[in-house]
């Protein structure tokens, strides 16, 4: 079966460090990979999507960029984190067939921003 | 993609069926309704999908009105488990889009 790694799980970071956080998923081939941010008490946003490696698509204008450099891997990252960047991170897997598959989330990493 | 909206709250009696409504009256025709919940500091948990027929799957059933505008999610017989927030998304071709939700209380 299809599982979705995401790491590390809460991180606590200073105003101006660098960041990235690391999403893999298993048991699937050529998935569809997506970045959402979730703030407090609200809905998710989609920030990356991805629908191959070294395809990167941008959903908001922001601080973070993603790269994915193997096919079952996403990265998101950042060169200087600012107090916006606080939240939920989740990343997300869909498989690339015709039609709508539904997308299958990971647990996410909390990130504080100090 | 089409806006949804959700009761921001509902209870539940342990044991009896949680009907979650969700209006989507701006969806166009080849959009999907999918349900997902989140329990605290977890990720989005997929539920159930779909275009026009109600569905059924081993977690719930889903219940599309003929003019699409509204569904609703059933729980047959809820648990504690299920309290949870529970998102209705009408989906357009890659971005998944969720609102605030519902929290649904499941009371012993």
């Amino acid at each position: 079966s299809q599982t979705i790694h995401q790491w590390p799980a809460t991180l606590v970071q200073p105003v101006g460090s660098p960041l990235s956080l690391e999403c893999t998923v298993e048991g699937t081939s050529n998935p569809n990979l997506y970045w959402y941010r979730q703030a407090a008490g609200r809905g998710l946003q989609l920030l990356f999507y991805s629908v191959g490696i070294g395809q990167i698509s941008s959903e908001v204008p922001q601080n973070l960029s993603a790269s994915r450099p193997q096919d079952r891997q996403f990265i998101l990252s950042s060169k200087k984190l600012l107090l916006s960047d606080s939240g939920f991170y989740l990343c997300a897997w869909s498989a690339r067939v015709r039609g709508q598959e539904p997308q299958h989330f990971g647990d996410g990493t909390r990130l504080s921003i100090l | 993609d089409a806006k949804t909206t959700q009761p921001p709250s509902m209870d539940c009696a342990e044991g009896r069926a949680a009907n979650l409504p969700c209006n989507h009256s701006t969806i166009s025709g080849n959009e999907y309704v999918y349900w997902y919940r989140q329990i605290h500091s977890q990720g989005p948990q997929y539920i159930i999908h779909g275009l026009k027929n109600n569905e059924t799957n081993e977690m719930a059933s889903l219940i599309i009105t003929e003019d699409r505008k509204s569904s609703t999610l059933i729980l047959p017989h809820a648990t504690l488990r299920d309290t949870a927030v529970y998102y209705c998304i009408v989906r357009g071709y890659q971005k998944v889009t969720f609102g605030t939700g519902t929290k649904l209380q499941v009371i012993p």
